[in-house]
């Protein structure tokens, strides 16, 4: 079975150019999760959607930052100006929804690292 | 804020040895604690814990959570260097799919 595909798996671009990250989720699945992670402040949640619907967008960190999932198989994150303190490692992780007794594990992509110049 | 902190940050040891990572929590609306295993690229999941008391095994590994003291343990036994990675911690919080994760313990198994 195909897991989380995340594209591109490096980027490498200067500062102020805008940048997209691509997602496609496991099929079925019907929550999606964008996190960074970086050594100093580990896995971050950005943003998470439930059936293509942005649920908690609280940890995306300005409005150069923004995401969306136009349909159940695909997503983006978008950072536009880029700047240096954006690399990091981007994942996007996928999951059924739990309901109440504490979700579904999610099922991570293999990253997309990006390096701003 | 929700919070998990897991502990010790890195730790070395010698094939063979067994190790106990710890993950303590303080977080809103618990509703279950997830371990995962990140080597060099995507965190791959291990256990998801529910209820006190109840350990969950697999293999060489094994977690146990305890809701009254707000942690989780996870053993590994007899460990091998293939065991070296960054084992991850993660609270799930509220009536939605929110994970909040740990910074991580990295473990290093020498020969």
């Amino acid at each position: 079975d195909a897991g989380v595909i995340q594209s591109p798996r490096h980027e490498v671009t200067e500062m102020g150019q805008e940048v997209t990250l691509r997602c496609k989720p496991i099929s079925g699945h019907n929550s999606l999760f964008w996190y960074r992670q970086t050594m100093m402040r580990g896995l971050e949640l950005l943003i998470y959607f439930n059936n293509n619907v942005p649920i908690d967008d609280s940890g995306m960190p300005e409005d150069r930052f923004s995401a969306k999932m136009p349909n159940a198989s695909f997503s983006t994150l978008k950072i536009q100006p880029s700047e240096p303190r954006d690399s990091a490692v981007y994942f996007c992780a996928s999951s059924l929804t739990g309901g109440v007794i504490g979700g579904q594990p999610q099922h991570f992509g293999d990253g997309t690292r990006l390096s701003i110049l | 804020e929700d919070k998990v902190v897991q502990s010790p940050l890195s730790l070395v040891v010698h094939e063979g040895d067994t190790v106990t990572l710890n993950c303590s929590y303080e977080v809103t609306n618990f509703r279950s604690l997830l371990w995962y295993k990140q080597e060099k690229k995507a965190p791959t999941f291990l256990f998801m814990l529910t209820s006190s008391g109840i350990e969950k095994k697999s293999g060489r590994l094994s977690s146990i959570l305890d809701k009254k003291e707000l942690f989780s343990i996870l053993n590994i036994t007899a460990t091998q260097t293939g065991d070296s990675a960054v084992y991850l911690c993660a609270v799930f919080t509220g009536t939605a799919s929110k994970l909040t994760f740990g910074t991580g313990t990295r473990l290093q198994v020498t020969l």
